[in-house]
């Protein structure tokens, strides 16, 4: 069965950086395009960034650009979210999601999350 | 970006009611729309997707329509498991943005 399990969350200093894995299995890990999303405490979900399968292509939030590196290796089956310059508002539980088109273009439709890992930058 | 915007924000409603929430976006996102059920600490799972179909495995209680700006989920007969709160999500174009959500409460 399809698992994504997060890794590497925890409290950070504002400013300070963070890297997220994210380990997948249960399926061909390099046909999928890949996706976080994170839901900050009692909030509702925001997108934050999108790879290709073959990690070609990747999209960003505004709120998390220039910021945020989404990345992967698919002879791990890992995905990443190395964040650099963290702000208060990053606060959140961070997703790692599985978009449900096989190859080719992403469908954008999330069909697979992890559990998430939580985020808190604070001093 | 593109807006979405959810109505309304809470629903109180029974046990074997039948409930509508709607989906409205900012401009035109033809059927590039789904929704996702999330249950108070856990991961939100999908539920419909291209506006109007149902994802497998999914009780056929739910149902969703509309396309362009305007899109509803429907759920006909409310179970005790469907108290929850829920996402349209639109993917037209980027970035991809979710509705502020629509918590489903048992009155």
């Amino acid at each position: 069965q399809v698992q994504l399990v997060e890794s590497g969350g925890g409290v950070v200093q504002p400013g300070r950086s963070l890297r997220l894995s994210c380990a997948a299995s249960g399926f061909t890990f390099s046909s999928y395009a890949m996706h976080w999303v994170r839901q900050a405490p009692g909030k509702g979900l925001e997108w934050v960034a999108l790879i290709w399968y073959g990690g070609t292509n990747k999209y960003y939030a505004d709120s998390v650009k220039g910021r945020f590196t989404i990345s992967r290796d698919n002879s791990k089956n890992t995905l990443y979210l190395q964040m650099n310059g963290l702000r208060a508002e990053d606060t959140a539980v961070y997703y790692c999601v599985r978009d449900s088109a096989a190859a080719g273009d992403p469908s954008n439709e999330i069909d697979y999350w992890g559990q998430g890992t939580l985020v808190t930058v604070s001093s | 970006d593109i807006q979405m915007t959810q109505s309304p924000s809470t629903l109180s409603a029974s046990v074997g009611d039948r409930v509508t929430i709607t989906c409205r976006a900012s401009q035109s996102i033809s059927i590039w729309l789904a929704w996702y059920q999330q249950k108070p600490g856990k991961a939100p799972k999908l539920l419909i997707y291209k506006a109007s179909r149902l994802q497998s495995g999914v009780p056929s209680r739910f149902s969703g329509s509309g396309s362009g700006t305007e899109f509803t989920l429907t759920i006909s007969s409310l179970q005790p498991d469907d108290f929850a709160t829920y996402y349209c999500q639109q993917y037209n174009s980027y970035p991809i943005t979710f509705g502020q959500g629509t918590r489903l409460e048992i009155k």
